[in-house]
C-alpha cells in the first residue's frame, strides 16, 4: 500500500512564484488535510476537506488555496510565494469512523527565497 | 482554543532507560488522543490512539495513558533503544474535522 503520496519532496521558489503541491491517498478516506510544520511550533492546519466536494480553512489559510479534485486527491496551491511560507508541508488523511487514525505523507520541504 | 504542551522539549538518555514523555492540553472535552512518531525528514506515524473513554493503550514497549479530567497524557517507553530516537508528538482531537491540535513534540535521543 502506498498510503499518502506527496509530490514534490523538495522545492525552491523565488518570491512571487506560484506552485501546486500534490497529494493522493489510496485508503479510500473521506477526510484530507494540509499542515505546515515550522521549528518549535508543531503542526498547524492550513486547510482541510471533510469529504469530496468540500474544503474549509484551518488555522493558517492566508496565501494558500486548495482543491479536492476527487476522493483520492487534495492539492495545495501557493499563488504568490512569500519567504514566510518557507516550511515543511504535510498532507494527511483521516480514517474517520473506523480507526480514527491520521495517516501522513512524507512531506514537501519548500524554500522561498 | 485547545493548547497543547509537551515536556520535555528534548531528552537524551542512555540505552535501556525507561522513559516518560508528557503531554498536557487545556480543553479536556476531547474525542481521542494520538501519539505520533516523526523521524528526521519524514512524515508522522501514528503510534497509539486512546479513546476518551479509555485510560491507556499499549503497543509493545509503548504505553500511553490518558487522564482527560486533568488534561494530561503520558507516553511510557520501556527499555529504550537507539532505534527509538525520534520526535514524539501528541495530538488531542476535540471531535471536529479541524480540531486535531498538535504539540510541538519531544525530541528523543537514545545513545548506546
Amino acid at each position: 500500500n502506498a498510503g499518502v503520496t506527496q509530490t514534490p519532496k523538495f522545492q525552491v521558489l523565488k518570491t512571487g512564484q506560484s506552485m501546486t503541491l500534490q497529494c493522493a491517498q489510496d485508503m479510500n478516506h473521506n477526510s484530507m488535510y494540509w499542515y505546515r510544520q515550522d521549528p518549535g511550533m508543531g503542526l498547524r492546519l492550513i486547510y482541510y476537506s471533510a469529504s469530496e466536494g468540500t474544503t474549509d480553512k484551518g488555522e493558517v489559510p492566508n496565501g494558500y488555496n486548495v482543491s479536492r479534485l476527487n476522493k483520492r486527491e487534495f492539492s495545495l496551491r501557493l499563488e504568490s510565494a512569500a519567504p514566510s511560507q518557507t516550511s515543511v508541508y504535510f498532507c494527511a488523511s483521516l480514517d474517520r469512523g473506523l480507526t480514527e487514525k491520521l495517516f501522513f505523507g512524507s512531506g514537501t520541504q519548500l524554500s522561498v527565497l | 482554543k485547545q493548547e497543547v504542551t509537551q515536556i520535555p522539549a528534548a531528552l537524551s538518555v542512555p540505552e535501556g532507560e525507561n522513559l516518560v514523555l508528557n503531554c498536557s492540553f487545556t480543553d479536556s472535552a476531547i474525542y481521542n488522543l494520538q501519539w505520533f512518531r516523526q523521524d528526521p525528514g519524514k512524515g508522522l506515524t501514528s503510534l497509539l490512539l486512546i479513546q476518551s473513554s479509555q485510560r491507556e493503550q499499549t503497543s509493545g514497549r509503548l504505553n500511553a495513558s490518558l487522564d482527560k479530567s486533568s488534561g494530561r497524557s503520558t507516553l511510557y517507553i520501556a527499555a529504550s533503544q537507539p532505534g527509538d530516537s525520534a520526535t514524539y508528538l501528541c495530538a488531542p482531537h476535540s471531535g471536529g474535522y479541524n480540531k486535531l491540535i498538535f504539540g510541538a513534540g519531544t525530541r528523543l535521543a537514545v545513545h548506546p
